[in-house]
């Protein structure tokens, strides 16, 4: 079964600075999706950014990227520029590419305070 | 846009009672998934369906029911509450294509007293 590990609980950046939110996960399958969410206080979780294992460029979405190391089984979010509207938790999610079964696993979450 | 509306965003219930809450989505997917969200567990998955009247167990099912009569709308049972459900509740949906975003509704916190 595949796991995903976000090692940092909290996490803190002051405006307009960078912040990396690590995520590693374990899987023998050479084909995947990785995702980050972003849940904001009494909001909606949206989809920050996904990444295929097969490309091997990262995915980059304005101020957020990732830093995808396969062989490593790393999957970092970066977050430039930060902003207030950037404070949530964060989770890292994982789906297999193949059979039938969609369900994602995630991570227990990072939760990021972005300070004025 | 996408819209996943979930029929309460609170609920308090009593133990043994039978609850239900209910998602809807309106963009035609085959997916619908529940969620339960507790501090420092991240999201575990209960039940999914990939199309009407089907449902497969997630990786906590016990003490939950499914149902799926129509394509929009899926709806989670706990037959007999207890206070251990009490969690925040998400329901998500996607395209049946593997490579397809799940889309999250705004959640149901139920407390189970």
């Amino acid at each position: 079964a595949q796991t995903v590990t976000q090692s940092q609980p909290e996490m803190s950046v002051q405006e307009a600075e960078t912040v990396t939110l690590s995520c590693t996960y374990d899987t023998s399958e050479s084909d995947y999706y990785l995702f980050w969410y972003k849940q904001p206080p009494s909001r909606q979780m949206i989809l920050v950014i996904r990444q295929e294992a097969y490309k091997q460029q990262n995915a980059t979405e304005n101020r957020f990227s990732v830093n995808f190391q396969k062989a490593a089984k790393s999957f970092s979010l970066k977050i430039s520029d930060s902003q207030l509207g950037d404070a949530a938790m964060y989770f890292c999610a994982y789906r297999s590419a193949w059979g039938s079964n969609y369900k994602l696993t995630f991570g227990k979450g990072t939760l990021l305070t972005v300070n004025p | 846009d996408v819209k996943v509306t979930q029929s309460s965003r609170y609920l308090v219930k009593r133990t043994g009672e039978k609850v239900f809450l209910e998602c809807v989505q309106d963009m035609d997917h085959e997916n619908m998934f529940w969620y339960r969200q507790d501090p420092g567990l991240g999201l575990r998955l209960i039940y999914f369906s990939y199309d009407v009247k089907m449902k497969e167990k997630g990786d906590i099912p016990e003490g939950y029911s499914v149902s799926r009569e129509k394509k929009e709308r899926f709806s989670l049972i706990l037959e007999s509450a207890s206070t251990n459900q009490t969690s925040m509740y998400l329901c998500a949906s996607s395209f049946l294509t593997r490579t397809d975003t799940q889309y999250f509704g705004p959640g149901t916190r139920l407390t189970v007293l």
